[in-house]
């Protein structure tokens, strides 16, 4: 049982907008700032989005990254076969330990 | 360019333990914290905790305390984990990954992962 809960699944077709949500409390969304990695198939996860909305240099500005109150989410705008990978959301928590959510598996119709 | 190797696939038994090195290069090793997160088969990431190569200071998930041990070896610019006691839950690769923690960067380079398996 994860501390920040994500849907198991999502999909789209090319082209189209998913989101992606992650949910947590007070101590972790509500005081720290959110993080996303995605990881494509036996791979290491990769950094996606950091500081709830801010992209690495190299990421797609498809990927944007959102937070409101204890909740934070990733859209994935223009949808491509290549982003069919698992994305997770991570954050720090006040209890003194980072965590993540479960994982989404995100499937391009 | 920067690299996080880590060593290759184990295999141990229970009660054992179980070494795991984070070799680093294209950065200054004693700048930035390294983590190291586990993921099992099928499951999703899980931190473990992190050790500061500066300081040698660490902070672990309180779920692998008196378990986990990480050290550093700045000379060779490397850092390790050791999980001690396994059991078949501990199957599992486990990742090392690099934070500024003067920057919102976080996890910014992850190593290629390190599968253990313990099995009797």
């Amino acid at each position: 049982q994860s501390v920040l809960t994500q849907p198991p699944s999502a999909s789209g077709t090319p082209g189209q907008r998913v989101t992606i949500s992650c949910s947590g409390s007070s101590s972790n969304i509500g005081r720290n700032t959110v993080n996303w990695y995605q990881q494509l198939p036996g791979t290491a996860p990769k950094l996606l989005i950091y500081s709830n909305n801010q992209r690495p240099s190299g990421v797609p500005d498809r990927f944007s990254g959102s937070k409101t109150g204890t909740s934070a989410s990733l859209a994935i705008s223009g949808l491509q076969s290549e982003d069919e990978a698992d994305y997770y959301c991570a954050v720090w928590d006040d209890r003194l330990s980072w965590v993540f959510g479960g994982g989404t598996k995100l499937t391009v119709l | 360019q920067v690299q996080l190797v880590q060593s290759g696939a184990e295999v141990k038994k229970p009660e054992a333990s179980v070494k795991v090195s984070c070799k680093a290069s294209g950065y200054t090793f004693s700048d930035y914290y390294i983590h190291w997160v586990r993921q099992a088969p099928g499951q999703g990431l899980e931190w473990m905790g992190w050790i500061n190569p500066k300081s040698g200071g660490t902070k672990y998930a309180q779920k692998f305390q008196g378990r986990v041990t990480m050290t550093k070896d700045t000379s060779i610019s490397t850092a390790y984990m050791e999980l001690s006691r396994l059991n078949s839950d501990d199957t599992a690769v486990y990742y090392c990954a690099r934070e500024a923690p003067w920057t919102m960067i976080k996890f910014d380079y992850w190593g290629q992962g390190t599968l253990v398996t313990v099995s009797s």
